[in-house]
C-alpha cells in the first residue's frame, strides 16, 4: 500500500492559515488522497479528499501537486477548534485492499490564541 | 447527518473474558470498520465488511473476530480477552456507492481496558 509522510506536529496562531503537508510519493494513479482530524476523545471525522485537482469545502482546501506525490491540506483561518491530530490517508484500490484505509500518525496541530 | 453508535465509551473486562464490542450506522452503509488506536502506533484496521455475513482482515486481525448478521451492525469479538487488547477501538462506515471516493464515519469510540 502507498504511504504517507507528515511532519509529526505544526503550531499556528488563531486566525492565521495553517498549511499541512504530506508526501506520498508512491501514490498510484487510482488512489485518492484524503483527510481527516481527530479533535480529543472523539473519533476522527472526515475534512476532504481529492484525486488530481485542488479541492475546496467549507472545512479546509486541499492542494495536489501536479506529480500528485504530494499535498497541502490549507485550514484557511485557524481557530482554537482546529486543534487535533490531522491525517493524509490514500485509498488502496485493488483486491482485498478495496477501500480499506491505512492511518498514519498524523500531525498533531496547535493552535494558540 | 451520519451516526455511527458504539454501544459503550468505557469498559473494563478480566483477562480470559469473551467481550463483545457493538457497532450501528444509520445510514444504510455497505462498508463497515474496526480499527485500534494506540499511542505512537497510529490507527490499525482490525476487520471490515462489505456486505452483510461478508468479511475481511485488516492489518492486525489475530485474537479478534467479527460478526454481521444485519446491514446497520457489525460487531467486534475478543474471543479471549488478553492485556495487550487494551485500546481505544473506533467502528467506521462508509458508502459503496461512491467507491475510493466514500469518506468514512467514525464512531467516538469504546476505551477497552483488559486487566
Amino acid at each position: 500500500d502507498a504511504k504517507t509522510t507528515q511532519p509529526n506536529s505544526m503550531e499556528s496562531n488563531e486566525e492565521e492559515p495553517v498549511h499541512l503537508p504530506c508526501n506520498h510519493s508512491t501514490i498510484s494513479g487510482t488512489d485518492y488522497i484524503h483527510w481527516y482530524r481527530q479533535l480529543p476523545s472523539q473519533g476522527p471525522e472526515y475534512v476532504i479528499h481529492g484525486l488530481t485537482s485542488n479541492v475546496n469545502n467549507r472545512m479546509a482546501s486541499l492542494a495536489i501537486a501536479e506529480d500528485r506525490k504530494s499535498s497541502t491540506l490549507i485550514l484557511h483561518r485557524a481557530t482554537l477548534r482546529d486543534a487535533a491530530v490531522y491525517y493524509c490517508i490514500l485509498t488502496s484500490a485493488g483486491g482485498t485492499s478495496y477501500g480499506k484505509l491505512t492511518f498514519g500518525q498524523g500531525t498533531i496541530l496547535t493552535v494558540h490564541p | 447527518d451520519v451516526k455511527v453508535t458504539q454501544s459503550s465509551r468505557y469498559l473494563v473486562k478480566r483477562t480470559g473474558e469473551k467481550v463483545f464490542l457493538e457497532c450501528v450506522q444509520d445510514m444504510d452503509h455497505e462498508n463497515m470498520f474496526w480499527y485500534r488506536q494506540d499511542p505512537g502506533l497510529g490507527l490499525r484496521l482490525i476487520y471490515f465488511s462489505y456486505d452483510v455475513k461478508m468479511k475481511e482482515k485488516g492489518d492486525i486481525p489475530e485474537g479478534y473476530s467479527v460478526s454481521r448478521e444485519k446491514k446497520e451492525r457489525f460487531s467486534l469479538i475478543l474471543e479471549s480477552a488478553s492485556t495487550n487488547q487494551t485500546s481505544m477501538y473506533l467502528c467506521a462506515s462508509s458508502s459503496a456507492s461512491s467507491g475510493l471516493r466514500s469518506p468514512l464515519h467514525f464512531g467516538n469510540g469504546t476505551r477497552l481496558t483488559v486487566t
